[in-house]
């Protein structure tokens, strides 16, 4: 079935420090892909839907310039936090699709801690 | 706007009990009901789905209808097994908003020996 990889699975940055996140599609082509933020025994929070080759869109609320999402290739969607800082830790978790109505494929998270 | 309302955890059974989650939805359009299943320090997996009102989704024992009366995808289960401890969510996807997932809570579920 399909796969979606997420790297890395845990990551501890110092605060003021950028981390990137990587999520790739390993045997379908992600025309679309989700980024989602959860806290500790919440639900799951949409940030933001990237469409390859295009900007990514954002949830209100989201800043976009501490969350900088890239898109290149079908296969492959990046995550970076900027200029962490200790509100930033939580788990993020990319999500895929090829088409509109595909089921959707999860990666199994990153646990970022920022100190 | 889409929303997904499911039972507050945590729920603590003891195994070969019968688990029932409760899930209900508002949507604006024909939404499709999904249950995911989350596993300690993992991402999310399908567990099942329905496209369509009174379509029943069934996996690994689980199995949920789609009450469009009701406006409501309850999951349930006849009898856990220890393994089955883990987060469930239940979600809805709406063509009218591009097929986004829109999740529910999460409930909490510790199956005990």
């Amino acid at each position: 079935g399909a796969v979606v990889s997420q790297h890395p699975s845990r990551v501890i940055c110092k605060s003021g420090t950028s981390v990137k996140i990587e999520c790739r599609s390993l045997d379908f082509q992600a025309t679309t892909m989700f980024w989602y933020r959860q806290f500790p025994k919440q639900s799951l929070m949409l940030m933001a839907t990237s469409n390859e080759g295009s900007k990514a869109t954002y949830e209100q609320g989201v800043e976009k310039d501490k969350f900088l999402i890239n898109h290149a290739s079908l296969t492959l969607s990046t995550l970076t936090v900027t200029s962490a800082h200790p509100e930033d830790s939580s788990f993020y978790i990319c999500s895929a699709r090829n088409r509109v109505d595909s089921p959707l494929h999860f990666g199994n998270g990153t646990r970022l801690t920022v100190t | 706007g889409n929303s997904v309302t499911q039972m507050e955890g945590p729920v603590t059974l003891s195994e070969e009990a019968f688990l029932t989650i409760n899930c209900t939805y508002t949507a604006t359009g024909y939404p499709s009901l999904f249950w995911y299943v989350q596993y300690p320090g993992e991402g999310l997996q399908l567990l099942l789905k329905a496209t369509k009102a009174d379509d029943k989704g069934s996996n690994k024992g689980f199995e949920a209808t789609y009450r469009k009366e009701t406006t409501s995808f309850h999951l349930e289960k006849g009898s856990v097994q220890v393994s089955d401890s883990a987060v469930y969510f239940c979600a809805l996807s709406d063509p009218s908003n591009d097929y986004k997932l829109s999740f529910g809570a999460g409930t909490t579920v510790t199956v005990r020996a």
